[in-house]
Order: structure tokens, then C-alpha cells, then sequence
């Protein structure tokens, strides 16, 4: 199976901040990468899918960049909402496997 | 639009069988894959297992003994059966379509 080894896990951030988080693969997922926000007691949402492609109705501060095996996901300017765990998924090989999570709090 | 809803049963005790119920809205269950995705407590997602548009399935290997997914398309409904319950297999189910909408996910505990 593809490890997922995202970083960092717990992030502290203000309102207005840019921040980054990373996802690394233990091999090329050929850009089958995906990110989605979790919040307590919701469905995860799906942010970004395929490296780059922004989810209808989903901001443009979120972006996603990268490619072979290092992936990030980038929110440029922090919004209240945007306080949540976010998660990456490899779907390029099987089975699909999951970054552990970062913890995104309000500093 | 796109909705998946999970339901079961909360409370398992150990060595029985889990039945949870993935029902889906807003779109066909013979054009789209279900997948299963569970969260321990605390810790991190963990692809369960799939039911293709075609109807057949795949499985998380080290869970395949005792796991089963089928569905009936009329009742848009896809269901997931795991037998011999323990301890660890506490957590969230969340049924999901393809890699894009998640359900809200349902609890499971498994505890005499």
C-alpha cells in the first residue's frame, strides 16, 4: 500500500494568514492526489481533486500544487470557516489510502 | 443533489456482526462507486472496501475475511456487513461516493 505521510499535523494560524500543508507519498501517484476539510459532526468536503482542480463552490484561496510524490495544499488568506482538519487522499493505486490529518487552529 | 446518509446499530458487542446502511440520493448507484471509510477514535481514515457501478468489489485485505458490501439499486441503498467484531473496529463508517461526497459518517462501538 501508498503511505501517506502529511505534515504538520497541527497547524496555528490568524485569521488573514497564509498557510501550507504537505503531503508526501512512498511513491509517484502520478498526481491522484485530493484534499478535503472535516469538521466535527460534518461530512468531509472535498476541496481539491487531482493536484490542482478546485471543487465547484469551494473558495479560490484554496489551491493545490505539486506532483510525483510531494503534494501541497495552500490556503492564502485564512477565513474564520477555514478553521478545521484537512486531509489528503492517493487514489492513484489501490487500495485508496489517507494522510493522518492536520489540526488547523486559530492562534 | 449528491447526498449519502449512514445508518446501523451504534453498539456492537464483540464477535457479532455489523450491518450499517449507505443511503444515497441524487444520483445512480449503477453509474457511480460506494465506498467505505472508517476513523478509529483519535486516529486516521482507513479505506474499508468499494462496490463498483458494475456491482462488483473490492476489500481492505487485511479486513476481506470478514467483510461483505452489496446493494439493491432500486432502494438506492449499498449495505456493508463485517462479522467477528472486536475492540478496534470501533469507529466512524463513513460511506462515500467514488473519492468525491462523503456521508456525515456513523459511530460504531464495539463493547460488551
Amino acid at each position: 500500500d501508498i503511505q501517506m505521510t502529511q505534515s504538520p499535523s497541527f497547524l496555528s494560524a490568524s485569521v488573514g494568514d497564509r498557510v501550507t500543508i504537505n503531503c508526501k507519498a512512498s511513491q509517484n501517484i502520478n498526481k491522484y492526489l485530493n484534499w478535503y476539510q472535516q469538521k466535527l459532526g460534518e461530512a468531509p468536503k472535498r476541496l481539491i481533486y487531482n493536484t490542482n482542480n478546485l471543487q465547484t463552490g469551494i473558495p479560490s484561496r484554496f489551491s493545490g500544487s505539486g506532483s510525483g510524490t510531494d503534494y501541497t495544499l495552500t490556503i492564502s488568506s485564512l477565513q474564520p470557516e477555514d478553521f478545521a482538519t484537512y486531509f489528503c487522499l492517493q487514489h492513484n493505486s489501490f487500495p485508496n489510502t489517507f494522510g493522518a490529518g492536520t489540526k488547523l487552529e486559530l492562534k | 443533489q449528491v447526498q449519502l446518509k449512514e445508518s446501523g446499530p451504534g453498539l456492537v458487542q464483540p464477535s457479532q456482526t455489523l450491518s450499517l446502511t449507505c443511503t444515497v440520493s441524487g444520483f445512480s448507484l449503477t453509474s457511480n462507486s460506494v465506498h467505505w471509510v472508517r476513523q478509529p477514535p483519535g486516529k486516521g481514515l482507513e479505506w474499508v472496501g468499494a462496490i463498483w457501478s458494475g456491482g462488483s468489489t473490492d476489500y481492505n485485505s487485511a479486513l476481506k475475511s470478514r467483510l461483505s458490501i452489496s446493494r439493491d439499486t432500486s432502494k438506492s441503498q449499498v449495505f456493508l456487513k463485517m462479522n467477528s467484531l472486536q475492540t478496534e473496529d470501533t469507529a466512524i463508517y463513513f460511506c462515500t461516493r467514488g473519492t468525491s461526497y462523503w456521508g456525515q459518517g456513523t459511530l460504531v462501538t464495539v463493547s460488551s
